[in-house]
């Protein structure tokens, strides 16, 4: 099976600007959780979905949104970018609650 | 989320065992201890996991206290692959979703 996938790898944005970001999950996982790591804060919990419902929520602001599709891909979006947006970006999916298997992640930098 | 404490980092020669330590004195009943681990320039890898029983996998072998307090992550034999961020993490499956509270972890290093 093809492992979790996340696209773009690397991305450059300016200040004020928004960005999505793309996660397609191992085929049959439905669950899909997106983390923020950065040397500052390590790694932290962004959100999940499953079944296209958002089903638990991190301590971020409201800028940070995502959603997720009929076949399970999931996609967030950070809008207007703060320089402290810059971090690694990775998504995990799931088909019941004991693993996550992770994709390689998002490089995001924001100028 | 209960919370666990690990080591900053541990050195270890290859090819010779590695335990990783993990107290976790604030464990409840329904909590699962999970232990991942992160190769540099990736994403976080599972490793394994148990509830009350000592575990092992392919991976490694989990010990875990009988009072749960506390547990440890056996590396039988390490490699330099294995140097990585190893972290320890207490899930409650009686909550639904799958949300990981990362801590610090726990960087091993490995001498050849």
């Amino acid at each position: 099976k093809a492992g979790v996938t996340q696209t773009p790898r690397y991305l450059i944005k300016t200040r004020g600007q928004q960005v999505t970001l793309s996660c397609s999950p191992i085929s049959g996982h439905r669950s899909v959780s997106w983390y923020q790591q950065t040397p500052g804060q390590g790694l932290q919990f962004l959100f999940e979905y499953f079944s296209e419902t958002q089903r638990n929520k991190g301590n971020f602001p409201g800028r940070f949104s995502g959603r997720q599709f009929s076949n399970s891909r999931s996609e967030m979006n950070v809008s207007t970018l703060e320089l402290g947006d810059s971090a690694l970006y990775l998504c995990a999916s799931s088909w019941n609650q004991e693993t996550q298997y992770f994709g390689p992640g998002t490089r995001l930098l924001v100028l | 989320d209960a919370k666990t404490t690990q080591p900053n980092s541990m050195e270890s020669n290859e090819e010779e065992p590695v335990h990783l330590p993990c107290n976790h004195s604030t464990i409840s009943g329904t909590d699962y201890i999970h232990w991942y681990r992160q190769l540099p320039s990736q994403g976080p890898e599972y490793v394994i996991h148990g509830l009350t029983s000592n575990v092992n996998n392919r991976m490694a072998s989990l010990a875990i206290a009988e009072d749960r307090k506390s547990s440890t992550l056996i590396l039988h034999r390490a490699t330099l692959r294995d140097a990585a961020v190893y972290y320890c993490i207490l899930r409650d499956l009686a909550l639904p979703g799958n949300k990981l509270v990362f801590g610090a972890g726990t960087i091993l290093r490995v001498k050849s």
